[in-house]
């Protein structure tokens, strides 16, 4: 058990609609990252927050946002969904802001857009 | 943009066999760190490398940063079953920007 929680653990939805998954970092992290696991394109990295402030920003989709708020959680809202949407979406925590910090990964929401 | 090959893709072997995967990129990376995901779980990170030439161990497990900076391995001594899983590679560029590999699914024979 990584210390890092996301619900839900699975996501059943229809093209065009969205949803928002949640993250709950390790007691006293204050990285939140987000990313995207599909089989064809692998683990992609979506976005960082630090402390509630956007910091990094990968390959995200403008149909995808992020927030992390002051209590440390975070929320990846996916809107508009389309079917190559679906895949696993896994959020991380570090302790601090460099990447380079070990980051802890929590279980994933697997999202299926049908 | 910036990719990570890594091979071989997938592996069948004995167990107590040795392992070696690697992972090769046209890009020069300033961080190479190595993963474990067990099914139904999220990576994990085994191990971590900050400088060219950097050869570091976890147990059973050895990799190393190579000089180009455009490479790195992981070696995984006497397999045991627990060892199954996907093993990633991931690097951070100049930007900071974490970029993994398609991985190398580990699978042992009986």
């Amino acid at each position: 058990d990584s210390g890092v929680t996301q619900t839900p653990k699975h996501l059943i939805t229809a093209t065009g609609q969205r949803v928002t998954l949640r993250c709950s970092p390790r007691s006293g992290d204050l990285s939140v990252y987000w990313y995207q696991q599909s089989l064809d394109q692998g683990l992609q990295f979506l976005i960082q927050y630090y402390n509630g402030e956007e910091r990094a920003k990968g390959n995200i989709l403008e149909r995808f946002s992020a927030q992390q708020f002051p209590d440390l959680h975070s929320e990846l809202n996916l809107s508009s969904l389309e079917l190559g949407d679906s895949a696993l979406y896994f959020c991380a925590s570090s302790v601090d802001g460099p990447p380079t910090d070990t980051q802890y990964f929590g279980p994933g929401t697997r999202l299926t857009v049908l | 943009g910036q990719q990570l090959n890594q091979s071989p893709q997938s592996m069948f072997i004995q167990e107590g066999e040795d392992v070696s995967m690697n992972c090769t990129s046209s890009s020069i990376f300033n961080t190479w760190l190595w993963y474990k995901q067990d099914p139904g779980e999220g990576p994990v990170l085994l191990i971590a490398l900050y400088k060219a030439g950097e050869l570091t161990s976890n147990g059973r497990l050895t990799a190393q940063f190579g000089i180009t900076r455009k490479d790195s391995f992981l070696n995984i001594s006497a397999s045991i079953p627990s060892d199954v899983g996907i093993y990633f590679c991931a690097g951070l560029n100049r930007d900071d920007k974490i970029i993994f590999g398609k991985g190398t699914r580990l699978h042992i024979l009986p």
